[in-house]
Formats: structure tokens, C-alpha cells, sequence
């Protein structure tokens, strides 16, 4: 039973398209993140929302918009991508004491 | 944000202890002392966190300090598995966000 999960694990798309990467978590936690990892293996958190408000928004560009319809979901839309967009983006949860994230979202942009 | 330094590779020999250090001098006084790590392929996990004693799991033990400018993870028997990325986040405060450094990359030989 897992507890973060994302999908889709790989996404291939070309430039200028606008997509959708999933996050659920089932572990009843407030908090949620989006970290993105990019070639170089540098993760660098992205947004955390609580309680399905946003609380942290890291100068990502506005074309990122993350939406939490409910405590266990954090979705993250991308509009526009570029090749630059092209990373593992990571979802996590967290609980007062430690994190918990998923297996991650390759995407790739051509 | 508190810096971290680590070193940016170790090896070890399996069934060795590992003993991996983290300088953390601008360490506010409410943050707590995390460890991830990240496999191959695979999302951060967690490994152990402390503030100002030492901790131990069945993961591995932490130890922190005194002047908590500093902490050192201890594997006490490495396994192949334990091949990873090894990350030290000092985190807490308001946020409470976990901000991932350039880690240690830690190679087991068998």
C-alpha cells in the first residue's frame, strides 16, 4: 500500500503542451511539497501547501501552478513546458517528524 | 536557511561502519537535524533526525555536537543497500521546509 504516490512515472511530451502530474498521499498528513531534480541531481523544493493552502511558492514560475483539491492530493500543472522543464519532480507528505516522498515523475520535453 | 557542508563522496567496505559528517555552523536553535537519503533511481527516505542528543533507530545512529554546529550519521554496518545519497537538512521554524544540499554520495564495495 503506498504511501505517496505520483503519476504518471514517465511523461514525454513536446514543447508547448500543458500537463498534469498527480499526488495523492494516504498517510492523513496537512503538509504536501513538490521538489523538482533536475540533471545535475539537485533537488530544490518547488511548493509546500498545508491543510490545502499554499505556504511556500520557491520563485517557480508562474506557468507551475500546483492545486490541492483535498488534504491527500497535490496535483501540479505545467503550462507552456519547455526544455527546460525536463527533470524528475518529486512529491512528498510530511508528519511532524519526517517526510515521506514518491517514487517521482520523469518528465521529459522535446 | 541554515548551510550545510558535506563531503561530496566516501567509499566503505560492507559490514564496515560509515561514519558520514555534516557542518551545519548557521544552525538556528529551534531547528532540528534531519537525514535523508536517496537510493538510485528512487525518492528521497528518510533516516533519523535529532536536535541536540544522540539518536539512535534501526536505521542508523546520529550524532550531534555539542555546540550543534555539527553532526555525524553512523552506519554501523554497511550493506550494498546503503549505496545512496546522503543528505543532512537542518530544518524548522515556521516553514519547517526541508531544503536538500549536495549531499554525500556514499559508494559500498563488497
Amino acid at each position: 500500500d503506498t504511501a505517496v504516490s505520483q503519476t504518471p512515472k514517465y511523461l514525454v511530451t513536446q514543447m508547448g503542451n500543458d500537463k498534469s502530474i498527480k499526488c495523492e498521499q494516504n498517510l492523513g498528513h496537512d503538509t504536501m511539497y513538490w521538489y523538482k531534480q533536475d540533471s545535475k541531481k539537485f533537488l530544490k523544493i518547488m511548493f509546500s501547501y498545508n491543510n490545502k493552502e499554499l505556504i511556500i511558492n520557491e520563485t517557480v514560475p508562474n506557468r507551475f501552478s500546483p492545486k490541492s483539491p483535498d488534504k491527500a492530493h497535490l496535483n501540479l500543472h505545467i503550462n507552456s513546458l519547455e526544455l527546460g522543464d525536463s527533470a524528475v519532480y518529486f512529491c512528498a507528505s510530511r508528519s511532524k517528524t519526517e517526510a515521506f516522498f514518491g517514487q517521482g515523475t520523469r518528465l521529459t520535453v522535446v | 536557511d541554515a548551510k550545510t557542508t558535506q563531503p561530496n563522496s566516501m567509499e566503505s567496505n560492507e559490514e564496515e561502519p560509515v561514519h558520514l559528517p555534516c557542518n551545519h555552523s548557521t544552525i538556528s536553535g529551534t531547528d532540528y537535524i534531519h537525514w535523508y537519503r536517496q537510493l538510485p533511481s528512487q525518492g528521497p527516505e528518510y533516516v533519523i533526525h535529532g536536535l541536540t542528543s544522540n539518536v539512535n533507530n534501526r536505521m542508523a545512529s546520529l550524532a550531534i555536537a555539542e555546540d550543534r554546529k555539527s553532526s555525524t550519521l553512523i552506519l554501523h554496518r554497511a550493506t550494498l543497500r546503503d549505496a545512496a545519497v546522503y543528505y543532512c537538512i537542518p530544518s524548522g521554524g515556521a516553514t519547517n521546509k526541508l531544503i536538500f544540499g549536495t549531499g554525500t554520495l556514499l559508494a559500498v564495495q563488497p
